[in-house]
């Protein structure tokens, strides 16, 4: 079975702009989750995703947003990018969204 | 403020010898706990669950103890091994599995 894939695994952009980052989860897999790492915070739950409909979100800015299709893959949208939302996002699978979740190699976003 | 905190940013130990990595958490609700490892430019693997139910799980070199009036909870890995030379994250949920919250991080490096 192919793994959570991720894409782009790198992305540069600048202050003021908007990305989308996309996310192909496990086959099969219903459930998926973005997070934010950034140095010494660990991962911050940004929303989740399941069945096309976010079931829980995190204490994030509107600025970030997701949606899910109907075979499961997941974008996030960051709006009007700031210096401050540098930092690698995860993505991750799960089956029912219980239990341990799969992640995928995560996208560095870089903010000049 | 933090639910979940690992208060040892970094951790040295020598091949062979017990890594334990420890975790603090706030919630008295949470009921589900992971561990997962970290190598750089990879996702988290998962490593080791436990629910509140239990107070010790095993999984061939690594066992989880969960202590939960004291709210903490420490990886054990042994014997240590220079492949085990990564960032660990503690994980903890209130929903048996859904909204997980992660600690820091805690870099563990083997030293051979």
């Amino acid at each position: 079975k192919a793994g959570v894939t991720q894409t782009p695994r790198y992305l540069i952009k600048t202050r003021g702009q908007q990305v989308t980052l996309s996310c192909s989860p496990i086959s099969g897999h219903r459930s998926v989750s973005w997070y934010q790492q950034t140095p010494g915070q660990g991962l911050q739950f940004l929303f989740e995703y399941f069945s096309e409909t976010q079931r829980n979100k995190g204490n994030f800015p509107g600025r970030f947003s997701g949606r899910q299709f109907s075979n499961s893959r997941s974008e996030m949208n960051v709006s009007t990018l700031e210096l401050g939302d540098s930092a690698l996002y995860l993505c991750a699978s799960t089956e029912g969204g219980d239990g341990p979740q799969h992640f995928g190699d995560g996208t560095r976003l870089s903010i000049l | 403020d933090q639910q979940v905190k690992q208060n040892s940013p970094s951790l040295s130990v020598q091949e062979g010898r017990i890594s334990i990595l420890n975790c603090d958490y706030t919630n008295s609700m949470f009921d589900y706990f992971l561990w997962y490892k970290k190598y750089p430019a990879e996702g988290p693997t998962f490593l080791i669950s436990i629910s509140s139910i239990k107070d010790k799980n095993e999984d061939g070199r690594f066992t989880v103890f969960l202590n939960k009036s004291a709210k903490h909870l420490s990886l054990h890995i042994v014997p240590s091994q220079p492949g085990d030379s990564a960032v660990y994250f503690c994980a903890a949920s209130d929903n048996y599995g859904q909204n997980f919250v992660f600690g820091p991080g805690t870099r563990l490096s083997v030293l051979p």
